[in-house]
């Protein structure tokens, strides 16, 4: 399978803090993508990184792939108490999304 | 624009009633797709569709079923209701294909007795 694998699986920080999750893959992908959930709601698209791309930027977002890894990290910087939320990688490839376990962040104000 | 609707929010089934989950998105969205989502196994995909009269089977079709008679409808059916289905249910809905974005409901949150 290709299922995406977060790390760690929660993490708890103090408000104004980066908040760093990391999610390893198996196979070959066309796209990396990673969303958030609140509690109660469901999935947003956060942001889209292709096989070709090694880093992207969206406002507090960054995210990297190292495709040589079957890597990527999501940053959140000077996290906020409205990012606590569980966040999770869904990779594509020669099938639908397939969406890992997540992390679940909680950011302490 | 609502998006993405699931219709019930919540719903208690005794084992082996039937019922049917709606979900309806008014984005003209040609994908469609259900998910189970389970506590410590993320997401999983049950079906999915890449286009009106379309369905094929994902990653635990098992015990269900599923109808796109409509575009910006997708049913998903469960004929013999068991405890193994409990789960909170997601459906989504994508674009142009099935490795972009998806746009996800709220979900609906399914106990079976």
């Amino acid at each position: 399978s290709q299922q995406g694998e977060e790390d760690p699986q929660a993490l708890s920080i103090q408000e104004g803090e980066n908040a760093t999750m990391n999610c390893s893959y198996k196979t070959s992908i066309n796209n990396l993508q990673w969303y958030r959930q609140n509690s109660g709601r469901g999935l947003v698209h956060l942001i889209l990184i292709r096989s070709n791309e090694r880093e992207k930027h969206s406002g507090r977002l960054r995210v990297t792939l190292d495709t040589s890894k079957k890597s990527s990290s999501l940053l959140i910087t000077a996290s906020r108490a409205a990012d606590t939320a569980s966040y999770f990688c869904a990779t594509s490839g020669n099938t639908p999304l397939v969406f890992g376990k997540g992390t679940r962040l909680s950011v302490i104000a | 624009n609502a998006g993405v609707t699931q219709t019930p929010k919540f719903r208690v089934l005794k084992t082996g009633q039937s019922m049917t989950l709606l979900c309806a998105q008014d984005m003209n969205h040609e994908y469609m797709y259900w998910y189970r989502q389970d506590p410590g196994m993320g997401l999983r995909l049950i079906h999915y569709s890449v286009g009106e009269g379309t369905t094929a089977k994902g990653e635990v079709p098992d015990g269900y079923n599923v109808s796109r008679l409509k575009k910006q409808n997708f049913l998903l059916g469960l004929e013999s209701a068991a405890p193994s289905q409990t789960s909170v249910y997601f459906c989504a809905s994508s674009s142009t294909g099935t490795d972009q974005p998806q746009h996800f409901g709220d979900g609906t949150r399914l106990s079976i007795l």
